[in-house]
């Protein structure tokens, strides 16, 4: 069955520290990944995709994530971490069932910034 | 319009009360779904649309949750009966068409709060 999982429930880090979310998913064939953000009483924001092609996809707010077939990983980057990044990140899979395509989503990674 | 809208933004209800949550999507977005949210957890698929048809409801928990769109645009949840376990943040997305590599783009949610 699909899956993903955030090994991570909350990390904390520095401004201006790098920052890297874990994520690992469960898929049989190639997968559409995503990384989302979730600031507090908000709705989702897409920060990047990943369906094809190139193992390093670039998103919003300086935010990059690394495919790797090999270990079924979809890690989030951040080379320098800003007190505004202080928010929920949920990684999905999305996948098409019977004509229906629907995401997956882990538990979430609550990052704190510390000033 | 701009983005997807959800109404009411927060929603108290008696245990056993109907409660009926609205989501207004992008204007021209074909696909349109339902994720409920628990506290502490990722988003749960609950329900799809493409136009007007419910092409797929296998996600909605009970026979007490019923959802519509009859128009193709605005689409309606509906909750009878509710039950403390109902209380979540219900997120609506909508999609421009059935392929979900470009993306969802969500609302803000609802959060219902069952007392």
């Amino acid at each position: 069955a699909q899956s993903v999982t955030q090994p991570d429930i909350h990390i904390t880090v520095s401004e201006g520290a790098s920052l890297e979310l874990r994520c690992n998913y469960s898929y049989g064939a190639t997968p559409y990944l995503f990384w989302y953000v979730q600031s507090p009483g908000q709705g989702l924001q897409l920060l990047l995709k990943y369906f094809s092609g190139d193992t390093l996809v670039q998103g919003i707010k300086g935010f990059e994530a690394g495919f790797k077939r090999s270990q079924s990983s979809f890690n989030l980057r951040k080379p320098s971490v800003h007190w505004s990044d202080a928010a929920e990140y949920f990684c999905a899979v999305g996948t098409a069932t019977s004509g229906t395509y629907k995401y997956i989503f882990g538990t979430g990674t609550r990052l704190k910034v510390l000033a | 319009g701009a983005g997807v809208s959800q109404s009411p933004r927060y929603k108290v209800a008696k245990r056993g009360q109907d409660v009926a949550l609205r989501c207004d999507p992008i204007s021209g977005h074909v696909s349109l779904f339902w994720y409920q949210q628990a506290l502490g957890q990722g988003p749960e698929f609950l329900t799809y649309f493409q136009n007007e048809a419910q092409l797929d409801k296998s996600g909605l928990p009970s026979d007490r949750f019923f959802a519509e769109r009859p128009e193709g645009s605005v689409s309606t949840l509906k909750i009878q009966r509710t039950q403390q376990e109902d209380s979540a943040v219900y997120l609506c997305a909508s999609s421009i068409g059935g392929e979900g590599s470009v993306g969802y783009t969500f609302g803000s949610g609802t959060r219902l709060t069952v007392v």
